[in-house]
């Protein structure tokens, strides 16, 4: 059971937006900088959000990051098939003293 | 071009000893942290501990301290991790990360080596 919790899945279809929630307390979200990170299916995850809502250079603004409380959340607008991905969202949890991932949630493109 | 190029695919028995590496080019190696993730097969990503190259300065997540050994050879510019007796539970991927740590609880994995997959079967 991950300390951050996201929904397994999510699905829209093309062109449509998708959001992906990702769920914690005062001792993570609420307290720290929150990351996202895409895994193409087979290969490596790769650096997408950091600090909650900034993009690294060659990542589309289709792609953005958000948080609230203790909630953060990933939006993707205008969906496209290669967007089909696990996303996995990590923080730093200030009472487990370590770096803690959400359980990781796949988008597909109906 | 900065780049994380891991060692390759193994296939090991139980009890057995493995060392894979990682090595970093493209940027000063001894700058940043670098850390390895464990994905088991069909599972989430797990941070499993952190190096930092230029003191081996290094800090296990609770589940795996005592379970593995992260360490690293500045003069070579490459990381490790290594197990002493292999399980079946340790079949997974693994992945060295490059760290930016701008503080103390803020820090994001920048850049992934492409994995290495560690078979362990009888």
């Amino acid at each position: 059971q991950s300390v951050l919790t996201q929904p397994p899945s999510v699905s829209a279809a093309p062109a449509q937006k998708v959001t992906i929630s990702c769920s914690g307390s005062s001792s993570n979200i609420g307290n720290n900088y929150v990351s996202w990170y895409q895994q193409l299916p087979g290969t490596a995850p790769k650096l997408f959000i950091y600090e909650d809502r900034k993009r690294p250079s060659g990542i589309p603004d289709r792609f953005s990051g958000s948080k609230s409380g203790t909630s953060a959340t990933l939006g993707i607008t205008g969906l496209q098939t290669g967007d089909e991905a696990g996303y996995y969202c990590g923080t730093w949890d200030s009472s487990l003293n370590a770096w803690v991932f959400g359980g990781g949630t796949e988008v597909t493109v109906l | 071009e900065v780049q994380l190029v891991q060692s390759g695919a193994e296939v090991k028995k139980p009890g057995e000893s493995l060392k894979i590496s990682c090595k970093g080019s493209g940027y000063i190696f001894t700058s940043y942290w670098m850390g390895w993730v464990r994905q088991m097969p069909g599972k989430g990503l797990e941070l499993m501990g952190i190096i930092h190259p230029g003191d081996s300065d290094t800090r296990y997540s609770p589940s795996f301290q005592g379970q593995v050994t992260i360490s690293v050879d500045k003069s070579i510019s490459t990381a490790y991790l290594q197990w002493r007796s292999l399980t079946a539970s340790d079949t997974a991927i693994y992945y060295c990360v490059l760290i930016v740590v701008v503080t103390r609880t803020n820090w994001y994995f920048d850049l992934w080596g492409r994995g290495t997959l560690v078979t362990v079967s009888s």
